[in-house]
Formats: C-alpha cells, structure tokens, sequence
C-alpha cells in the first residue's frame, strides 16, 4: 500500500530564506507523486508531479521537488521564500485509483 | 478540454436541514470520482468514490451519502446535517492518464 507522511505540520520562514517542506512516502513500486499548494479560502493547484521520469523536477513559482528512492523523500523547496508563498501545502500520492493526500504543512512567511 | 464544476460555492445551512453538493465533469468519459472533506486545520479525507454510474464506495463511515446517477454527476446527500459535517468539500477525478487529476473549486459548508 501507498501512503504519505508530511513531517511538519508548519513551518515558518523568513522571506528570502530558503523552503522546505518534507514528504516520505512508503510504496512497494514506483509511485506517482504531486504537490499541490491551497493557498486560503481556494482550492487547490496543482505545484509539480513526478511520475518516473527526471527525479529532478521543477513546478510553478520556482517549486522544486526530487525524488529520491532509498530515502524515500520528495521534499518540497524553493531558493528564496516571498510572501505569497504562505499557503497550506499537500505532498499526494496515487494509490489503488485513490487520490491519497498527506496530513498538509502550513507554511508561514516572516517579513 | 476537461472541467469540472461543483456548486454552490458556500453553503450555510442548519443543523437538520438536508444537503445536496453536486459535483459535473465535461470532457471526459467513465471517469473515477472522488469525495473529499477538508475540517478546519485537518488534512484532505477521502470520504467516497465511484468507478462508474450506482458504484459507490464509502471510505469512512459517517452522516453523508454519495450517489452516482450519470456518468459525469457525482452528489453527496445528508439527510440530517449534524456541525461536524461542517468543512470545505472538493470533487475531484483521475483521467486515465497517469498523473492527472482535476480538482473543483470546491464546496464551503458551515453547518450552524
């Protein structure tokens, strides 16, 4: 079975300063994974997804996430934070048709 | 291109008062559709989905129903709403190809 854990419920940056917000997964095979930010009172965007092709992979507004296989992770992150980036982010996982999203991080923008 | 459309935006309804969420989706055919539930400061919950028309599957048990009656309709019904149901409700599909999902613009319900 698939699954996502998002390590940190919030997480507060200052602006400029670099983000990152973790996401394990557990799965027996290669997953389909996504990150998708709500920013409030909206739904939801879709940030990047990685479906077995570059580990590397780049998403809107300078989002960045990599798959990596032996540590399990795809961890969000972004150079320099700016404050339209404080929003509720969600690390998702596809498993059996299911859409199966983590708990979500809140990400906090200091001035 | 594929869509999908929910309605109403907001809702405040009563404790005890019936719900219907409808939930439409164009471009697309025999689409997987998805019920989600967001409480205030909790995560996305998957609450049911459907394979095609009259299936359901209901992943935890609770005051609310899903029905499927045409391919591209998916409602979720209460016959009693209760405070707890109170929260922000997305539809959302898989197409076939891996990797895409659409999302609606969701559903806010404040049950008082």
């Amino acid at each position: 079975a698939q699954s996502v854990t998002q390590l940190d419920s919030h997480v507060s940056v200052s602006e400029g300063t670099p983000v990152l917000l973790r996401c394990n997964y557990s799965s027996s095979y290669s997953p389909s994974l996504f990150w998708y930010v709500q920013h409030p009172n909206k739904g939801l965007q879709l940030l990047l997804k990685y479906t077995s092709a570059a580990t590397l992979v780049k998403g809107i507004n300078g989002f960045e996430a990599e798959f990596k296989k032996i540590e399990t992770s795809f961890h969000l992150t972004k150079p320099s934070a700016h404050m339209s980036d404080a929003a509720e982010y969600f690390c998702v996982v596809i498993r059996d048709d299911k859409i199966i999203f983590g708990k979500g991080t809140r990400l906090h923008i200091l001035p | 291109s594929q869509t999908i459309h929910q309605w109403p935006a907001t809702l405040v309804q009563p404790v005890g008062s019936p719900l219907s969420l409808e939930c439409t989706v164009e471009g697309t055919s025999n689409p997987n559709l998805y019920w989600y539930r967001q409480a205030a400061g909790r995560g996305l919950q998957l609450l049911f989905y459907s394979v095609g028309i009259g299936q359901i599957s209901s992943e935890v048990p609770q005051n609310l129903s899903a029905s499927r009656p045409q391919d591209r309709q998916f409602i979720l019904s209460s016959k009693k709403l209760l405070l707890s149901d109170s929260g922000f409700y997305l539809c959302a599909w898989i197409s076939g190809r891996v990797g895409e999902q659409f999302f609606g613009p969701g559903t806010r319900l404040t049950v008082l």
